[in-house]
């Protein structure tokens, strides 16, 4: 079975500062990893996600992750934050095979931007 | 593109009740996959329909049931709710399921039980 880990419940940060969300993942298959984003009162977004080749992904509103096999994380950054990024942030994972394979989430990061 | 929508919005309902949850994927897409959010247990996956067929299933009591319709359509079933029912359920739809396929959620139906 597959599991998801985000180390940080809550993270506060000041507007245009960087930031790091942190997400381990454990599986004994190969996986395709995600990164989801829920603004108050709606669904999921994706943000990005990595399925193979490079694994410095880039996603929208100028969010990145980097795959670390060795360290199965897939930690998920921004340079210069803004007040809008406010919101939940989910990691997850699905197995790389098979034909239907559901999302594992982690339990989120609530980022808080700060002005 | 319409985006997935999920009717209704917000639900109140007491103990014993039942009640139907209903979603409509992206034009074209045929797959559909419900999940539960709580605060404490966050994001679980219920199951999902692909082509009228319930392909996957997640570690859910048989209250908790769904079906999918010949236009891709969804609905979810609760049976005998109970108090730790009270969630945000949120649909899911992709084109034809595979793992590489991105998942497109909808709003959500926040349900209440009293």
């Amino acid at each position: 079975a597959q599991s998801v880990t985000q180390l940080d419940s809550q993270v506060p940060v000041f507007e245009e500062a960087p930031v790091e969300l942190r997400c381990n993942y454990s599986s004994s298959v190969s996986v395709y990893l995600f990164w989801y984003v829920q603004y108050p009162n709606q669904g999921l977004q994706l943000l990005l996600k990595y399925l193979s080749g490079s694994t410095l992904v880039k996603g929208i509103n100028g969010f990145e992750a980097e795959f670390n096999k060795s360290q199965t994380s897939f930690h998920l950054r921004k340079p210069s934050v803004h007040i809008s990024d406010t919101a939940e942030y989910f990691c997850a994972v699905s197995k790389a095979q098979g034909g239907s394979e559901k999302l594992v989430f982690g339990k989120g990061t609530k980022l808080t931007v700060n002005p | 593109k319409a985006g997935v929508t999920q009717t209704p919005r917000y639900l109140i309902k007491t103990r014993g009740q039942q009640v139907t949850l209903s979603c409509s994927p992206i034009s074209g897409h045929r797959s559909v996959s419900w999940y539960q959010q709580t605060p404490g247990q966050g994001l679980q996956f219920l199951f999902e329909y692909f082509s009228e067929t319930q392909r996957n299933k997640g570690n859910f009591p048989g209250r908790f049931s769904g079906r999918q319709f010949s236009n891709s359509r969804s609905e979810m079933n609760v049976s005998t709710l109970e108090l730790g029912d009270s969630a945000l359920y949120l649909c899911a739809s992709r084109t034809s399921g595979g793992p590489t396929d991105t998942q497109y959620f909808g709003p959500g139906t926040r349900l209440t039980v009293l």
